[in-house]
């Protein structure tokens, strides 16, 4: 089994503070993508990577792809509020259609 | 936001009973996915398909089958429905990139 470990499991910062959360695995993905979820919904897409060290921003939010496209990071700056919530990474492994999840990072940020 | 939709969106049944949940695109995506979600384990692939009758095995697979006569519609049945199978279930559906869009999810509980 292809194993996607996430962390850390918990997260709770104060408003304003940076943080940063990782996703890690043994084998190369094909393409990563970073999901955010609320309660009572279904995870919703915040971006895919693709290239080895690729960067891509989000307003406040910066992804990482590792070089080896083997791991990958999350990067938050002046977190607020509206960022709380269950943030998973997902891949798809070279060869394989399967999407396989991380275990996720519950943030919750402190007004 | 891709149109799809589960449903029923709750459900209580006993244990032993048969149960379907169905799942329904309007996007033509070639790809949908059937995974549950439960505390501390994340999102976990029960099944997933990649055209019409054509699907693959997840990691947690036992006491669940699927069908998808149709490109829009996946099912997943529960044959015998035990109390460990009490969750929530998610339906995906992606165009072959990678990037994943989900269903608002289906509360299931067998008692």
């Amino acid at each position: 089994t292809q194993l996607l470990e996430q962390s850390p499991q918990f997260l709770s910062i104060q408003e304003g503070e940076n943080l940063t959360v990782y996703c890690n695995s043994s084998s190369v993905f094909s393409s990563l993508q970073w999901y955010r979820q609320e309660p009572g919904e279904g995870p919703v897409l915040l971006v895919t990577v693709v290239t080895g060290g690729e960067v891509k921003k989000l307003k406040r939010l910066t992804f990482q792809f590792g070089d080896a496209r083997k791991d990958s990071s999350l990067h938050i700056t002046a977190a607020q509020p509206g960022d709380t919530g269950l943030y998973l990474c997902a891949g798809a492994y070279l060869g394989n259609e399967k999407l396989t999840f991380g275990t996720g990072t519950r943030l919750t940020i402190i007004p | 936001d891709a149109g799809i939709t589960q449903s029923p969106r709750h459900k209580v049944t006993e244990t032993g009973t048969p149960v379907t949940l169905r799942c329904h695109q309007t996007e033509n995506h070639r790809y949908m996915y059937w995974y549950r979600q439960d505390p501390g384990h994340g999102l976990r692939l029960i099944h997933y398909s990649y055209g019409v009758k054509d699907t693959d095995k997840g990691e947690v697979s036992d006491g669940y089958s699927v069908s998808r006569s149709k490109t829009e519609d996946f099912l997943l049945t529960l044959e015998s429905a035990t109390s460990s199978q009490t969750s929530v279930y998610f339906c995906a559906i992606s165009g072959g990139d990678g990037e994943a869009f989900f269903g608002q999810g289906t509360r299931l509980t067998v008692v």
